[in-house]
């Protein structure tokens, strides 16, 4: 079936750097805009970033800009995240989510189980 | 940045009750809103997008009305795997901003 599937989390002290990734299966992975939700007890559900299947189009919301980066090799389906000088506040489970729009946004229709990252000493 | 107000937090209701859940945009959003169900441990899912387009697959009590700054999602008649926590998103700006949730319990 269609599927998003997480990997990548882990346990990691502030300021180190952790690459997640989320591989796509049973669809046109390249067509489509994939999103990073993540999501703590506290603060709920928090867009990340986006990346649209045109690779030069991507967003990040303002708490990870410079730090975070959103990338994409439709050869292999999968999307990353590249998260440098992490903090405690980006503890979370981090989901990928398919963009149901081709060029803009309506919902997030197919979802990852989530993988977790914490930022601790 | 598009802060979302839902409400209530929290609702408890019977087994074939009508149940209502309220989004507040804190600017127009036209129709660029999405709900979703999350139950425990699980990823969310995909209920309505654009206010009231209802997802494939999503059973016809759920439904969707609003535009601009107040939107709803209706349960018409509550069933037991209904009971889930439910989040408004609005997709008219990045950020994608999402609501805090409401939490549905059966009584």
């Amino acid at each position: 079936q269609v599927q998003l599937v997480e990997s990548g989390g882990s346990v990691v002290q502030p300021g180190r750097s952790l690459r997640l990734s989320c591989a796509a299966s049973k669809f046109a992975f390249s067509t489509y805009g994939i999103h990073w939700v993540r999501q703590t007890p506290g603060k709920g559900l928090e867009w990340v970033a986006v990346m649209w299947s045109d690779e030069s189009s991507k967003y990040y919301t303002d708490s990870v800009k410079g730090r975070f980066t959103i990338s994409r090799d439709n050869s292999k389906n999968t999307l990353y995240l590249q998260m440098n000088s992490l903090r405690a506040e980006d503890t979370a489970v981090y989901y990928c989510a398919r963009e149901v729009g081709e060029a803009s946004c309506y919902g997030m229709d197919v979802w990852g189980q989530g993988t977790t990252v914490t930022v601790s000493s | 940045d598009i802060q979302m107000t839902q409400s209530p937090s929290s609702v408890s209701a019977f087994v074939g009750d009508r149940v209502t859940i309220t989004c507040r945009a804190s600017q127009g959003i036209r129709s660029w809103l999405a709900w979703y169900q999350q139950k425990p441990g699980k990823a969310p899912k995909l209920l309505i997008y654009t206010a009231s387009s209802l997802q494939s697959g999503v059973p016809s009590r759920f439904s969707g009305s609003g535009s601009g700054t107040d939107f709803t999602l209706t349960i018409s008649s509550l069933q037991p795997e209904d009971s889930a926590t439910y989040y408004c998103q609005q997709a008219n700006s990045f950020p994608l901003t999402f609501g805090g949730g409401t939490k549905v319990e059966i009584k």
